[in-house]
Formats: C-alpha cells, sequence, structure tokens
C-alpha cells in the first residue's frame, strides 16, 4: 500500500532564502509525482508534475526531482518570497493518487 | 475562463440530514474525482467518476453517494449515515483517469454539523 510521507510538516524562513521541502513514497512503481499549493481555505493549485521517466521539472523559482528508485521527491523554491507562503502537498499517482500531509511554509518578511 | 466550480462554499447540516455538494467543470474533462481533507491531514478520495454513467469507490466511500449523469456535472451526496461529516470537501478533474494528466482542483466546500 502506497504512503506518502512530507517533511518537515512545518517551516518557517527568512525572505529570500532558498528552501527545499521533501516528500518520500513507499512504492517506486508510480505514473508520476505532483507537487500542489494550497492556500487557506482554498482549493490546490497544481505546480509541477514529473512523469515517471523524468528526473525534474522547472516552472519559474521552482524546481522538483524525482528520484523513483530511493522513493524521493524535493521541491526547491529559489529567493522565496512572503507570497510563497501556503501548504504544499505532494501526491505520488499509482492505481490511485495518494497524497503526503503537506508542509505548511511560512516565509517571513 | 474553464475551470472547476464548487457550490456552495459554505454547508451545515443538522443531525439525520442528506446533503449534496455539487461540482460543475467546463474543462470537457473525462474524469472526475471527490476528496476529503481533515485538519493537518491530506487528502482522501471518496470516489471517482472516469466517463458518462461510471464511478467507483475511492478509499472512504461510506456515508457518501455520487452521480455521473452530465459530463460536466458529478454531485456528492453525504448521507446521514456518515457519521463524522465535518470536513473540507475537494472536487477535481482530469482530461483521463490514469496515466500522467494533472488534476485541477475547485475551490471546495466546507461542511459542518449543526
Amino acid at each position: 500500500k502506497q504512503e506518502v510521507t512530507q517533511i518537515p510538516a512545518a517551516l518557517s524562513v527568512p525572505e529570500g532564502e532558498n528552501l527545499v521541502l521533501n516528500c518520500s513514497f513507499t512504492d517506486s512503481a508510480i505514473y508520476n509525482l505532483q507537487w500542489f499549493r494550497q492556500d487557506p481555505g482554498k482549493g490546490l493549485t497544481s505546480l509541477l508534475l514529473i512523469q515517471s521517466s523524468q528526473r525534474e521539472q522547472t516552472s519559474g523559482r521552482l524546481n522538483a526531482s524525482l528520484d523513483k528508485s530511493s522513493g524521493r521527491s524535493t521541491l526547491y523554491i529559489a529567493a522565496s518570497q512572503p507570497g510563497d507562503s501556503a501548504t504544499y502537498l505532494c501526491a505520488a499517482r499509482d492505481d490511485k493518487i495518494i497524497f503526503g500531509k503537506g508542509t505548511r511554509l511560512h516565509i517571513l518578511p | 475562463d474553464g475551470g472547476i466550480t464548487q457550490s456552495p462554499k459554505y454547508l451545515f447540516r443538522k443531525e439525520g440530514q442528506n446533503v449534496t455538494l455539487s461540482c460543475e467543470q467546463n474543462l470537457n474533462h473525462d474524469a472526475m474525482y471527490w476528496y476529503r481533507q481533515d485538519p493537518g491531514q491530506g487528502l482522501r478520495l471518496i470516489y471517482y467518476s472516469q466517463i458518462v454513467n461510471d464511478f467507483q469507490k475511492g478509499d472512504i466511500a461510506e456515508g457518501y453517494s455520487v452521480s455521473r449523469e452530465k459530463k460536466e456535472s458529478f454531485p456528492l451526496t453525504v448521507t446521514s449515515a456518515q457519521k463524522n461529516p465535518t470536513a473540507f470537501y475537494l472536487c477535481a478533474s482530469s482530461p483521463r483517469s490514469g496515466g500522467n494528466q494533472p488534476q485541477h482542483f475547485g475551490d471546495g466546500t466546507r461542511l459542518s454539523i449543526l
């Protein structure tokens, strides 16, 4: 049974710093891994989707990597801004889509 | 603009009452999904539908029912059999189920018990 874990559960960093969010999954037989952003009381916004054959995807200041063999994905945020404050969720897709519990990120101005 | 519309934003249920949450999409997506999110938790799949007139149970389907009579619509009914319905409900869609299709989400409905 696939399990997805995100560490840390919460993170506070000063504005301008680069940071890494971690996601691990137990079953490496996945189709893809997707990173989402969730603002309080809102739905999920898709940030990046990495297919199983890919190693990384980039969008602006965001870079997501995927290492299937070790069951890990990271989301790298460069030059963090207060507007980046949100909860970040990763989801691993095999026959189902399994979500982690998220990392609550707070960027300190 | 294309997207997913969930209504209402807030919903209150009395004990023993059924309530229906609406989800409409104009993205021409085949697959639609319902998730439940509890505080500090990830999303758990309730039901999903890959095509009109067909749907499958997710991990926590007990106490819920769905229909998929139209491609654009996938309403979720929370029945009185669901003993702990207070949660944030999210609807999603994708071009089709499986494979490498990203999901798009609505803004959610927050259900509370009176």
